[in-house]
């Protein structure tokens, strides 16, 4: 099974709201990715979390705020968003350490910020 | 320049055709290389994964590596209107990071 599972499907928030997104996989990978997609661009990598310690952050606003609660989920928690922060909202995992590096993406979770 | 370059396309071709998708790459120091279709609206599924030079197969998909070149392939054999998706390379950096092509949107005609 190479399922990662994301909710919400899609989420509309108003800029002041505070929501999360959801991220689950039981493929045992110990690495976990955000990504942003926008329309017709490749996804762009947010967060990664290795063996839940979060290793590289590539310079995302403090409104976005991530978690690894255990080996198995990750949470994108949203505050104060802006409108340009509409898109794509991808989570992906990978095993560490084997000759195995590929990621498996998520369905993602479509935010619109209004 | 990129590191990765991908046509984006539009592609189109008439169904059964063997379609050919390519991308090319200026670091010589990448290793793995995946292929991934992105459904519109959908997360990116992942094709193929290759380590090195060579070529694999699985169905009707072929990955072809040439790293003297610095070029790969992906082949679609026998192409369906439900191969019709935006079809994106994407090669692991030394962090183990993936860099990506822009994608190809595909359009297979029935």
């Amino acid at each position: 099974d190479t399922e990662v599972t994301q909710t919400p499907k899609h989420l509309v928030m108003g800029m002041t709201n505070k929501k999360s997104l959801k991220c689950e996989q039981h493929m045992g990978h110990r690495a976990m990715y955000w990504y942003k997609q926008k329309a017709k661009k490749p996804p762009e990598l947010m967060f990664v979390y290795s063996y839940e310690k979060l290793s590289i952050n590539e310079s995302v606003p403090s409104r976005f705020s991530p978690e690894c609660p255990n080996s198995s989920l990750l949470n994108l928690h949203l505050h104060a968003l802006q409108p340009e922060d509409s898109a794509l909202y991808l989570c992906a995992s990978s095993q560490v350490g084997t000759a195995s590096y590929e990621q498996y993406f998520g369905p993602g979770t479509r935010l619109t910020v209004t | 320049q990129k590191e990765v370059e991908q046509d984006p396309g539009p592609l189109s071709v008439p169904e059964g055709a063997i379609v050919s998708l390519n991308c090319t790459y200026s670091n010589s120091a990448f290793q793995y290389f995946m292929w991934y279709r992105q459904y519109s609206r959908k997360g990116p599924e992942l094709l193929m994964y290759t380590y090195s030079s060579g070529n694999k197969e699985d169905g009707r998909f072929t990955a072809q590596v040439d790293k003297s070149s610095k070029y790969i392939s992906l082949f679609i054999r026998d192409s369906q209107p439900s191969d019709s998706a935006t079809y994106l390379c994407a090669m692991l950096d030394s962090n183990y990071q993936l860099i990506w092509g822009a994608g190809t949107k595909l359009i297979i005609k029935p």
